[in-house]
Parts: C-alpha cells; structure tokens; sequence
C-alpha cells in the first residue's frame, strides 16, 4: 500500500522567501510529525498533530515556522521568510493511533530545502 | 531534557564481522526504545524496539537489549553483509502519550566485500 509521501522532493528558495511542505500521511493513520534533519544529524522533532488538533509544537524553532493539518489528513508545514539555517531535510511521519498507545511512527521520503 | 547519544562514525567492517554501535540515553520517566535505519535513498525505517526494562528487541539479525541500569541500548549483530551498509539511528520516544521521537545523531555504517 502506499506509504507517507511527500512534495516537493527538493526546494530550493532564495532567503527572505516563504515556503510551504507537504505531507500525505498513510490513509487512516491518527497521528502526524515534522521532523526537521540537518545535514550529518539526526531529526530534531518540531511538532505533532492528533487529527487536526496540533497537541505539541515545542520544536518549532521560530515564530517564522507554522504547520497545519485542517482536515486531519493532510499537512503542510510552512516556513515564513526563509532563512540559510533553515536548510534540512524536514520529514514527516504518520502513525495509526494517538493518545497512550506506543506504535511505529512511518516516514516519509523527507523534503530536501535549501536556502540560498 | 531527554537526550540519546551515539557512536561517532563512520563504522567501517568486512562482512561477516561482528558489529556493534553504542548507544547511551538520558531520559526521565520509562522511555521506549527504537534502532531505526535508513538506506541508501530510502527513508527512515523501524529496525527493531523494545519498550521497557530488560526486553529485547530484535529483527534481521540485529539486536539490542534495554538495559536500565546503564541506561544504554547496543545495537548488535553477529554476522554483517554487505547489504547492511546505511545510517543507523538510535532513538528514544518519552512516556505518558508524548509520542515524539528523540534521535541519536546517527551511525553510518560501511560494509565492505
């Protein structure tokens, strides 16, 4: 079946533009993450949503950064006047229930941004 | 905050090695426990897991066990191939419902012929 996907691929965006990620997360699947992954480093989470309700954006770095997922599927993660630090991969993840329950969280392809 | 910490790399071995990447954590609370990998050009994957104390979590050949008392959680296998090689991450989620993963910073692995 198909699994959490990703668009664009690859951006790149001259700094002071604004930017926007999306994520298809597996059909059905609850609970949706960004993950932001520097080159050479592990992904750092910057937030959550249980269906469309965002539960936890403590990672998010800066006010410049804002997620949303209205209908609880699909989510767009947006980058507001861009920024050379702000160059990552940013991943995107899925799993099948919130809440208590422990289960695998899916990844996506990831987005490879760059800013020049 | 809750922390995991890794074997630097890059880890370079002959195949049918034995292999083992250190991974140490800091962590309140009963974390679960994941090894996560990601092969060339493909993205993260659960490689295997283990969600408290003493359990062993194992899948392809690999294991690592939950060792509380050391607060560590070693990845092992005993006979490496060449279709091993990628990055391998160890990774810790907190309890209670907060579900977001912490990562290590990542071991790549090399599996020479």
């Amino acid at each position: 079946g198909a699994g959490v996907s990703q668009s664009p691929r690859y951006k790149v965006a001259k700094r002071g533009q604004d930017v926007a990620l999306r994520c298809d997360p597996i059909s059905g699947h609850v609970s949706l993450f960004w993950y932001q992954q520097a080159l050479g480093q592990g992904p750092e989470f910057l937030t959550y949503f249980q269906n469309e309700a965002q539960l936890d954006k403590s990672g998010l770095p800066s006010d410049r950064f804002f997620a949303e997922r209205p209908e609880g599927s699909v989510s767009t993660l947006k980058i507001q006047r861009t920024q050379q630090e702000d160059s990552a991969v940013y991943l995107c993840a899925s799993s099948l229930v919130g809440g208590l329950r422990l289960n695998e969280q899916f990844f996506g392809p990831g987005t490879r941004l760059t800013v020049l | 905050g809750n922390s995991v910490t890794q074997m630097e790399g890059p880890v370079t071995l002959s195949e049918e090695a034995f292999l083992t990447i250190n991974c140490t954590y800091t962590a309140t609370g009963y974390p679960s426990l994941f090894w996560y990998v990601q092969y060339p050009g493909e993205g993260l994957q659960l490689l295997l897991k283990a969600t408290k104390a003493d359990d062993k979590g194992s899948n392809k050949g690999f294991e690592a066990t939950y060792r509380k008392e050391t607060t560590s959680f070693h990845l092992e296998k005993g006979s490496v191939q060449v279709s091993d090689s990628a990055v391998y991450f160890c990774a810790l989620s907190e309890g209670g419902g907060a579900q977001k993963l912490v990562f290590g910073q990542g071991t790549r692995l090399t599996i020479n012929p």
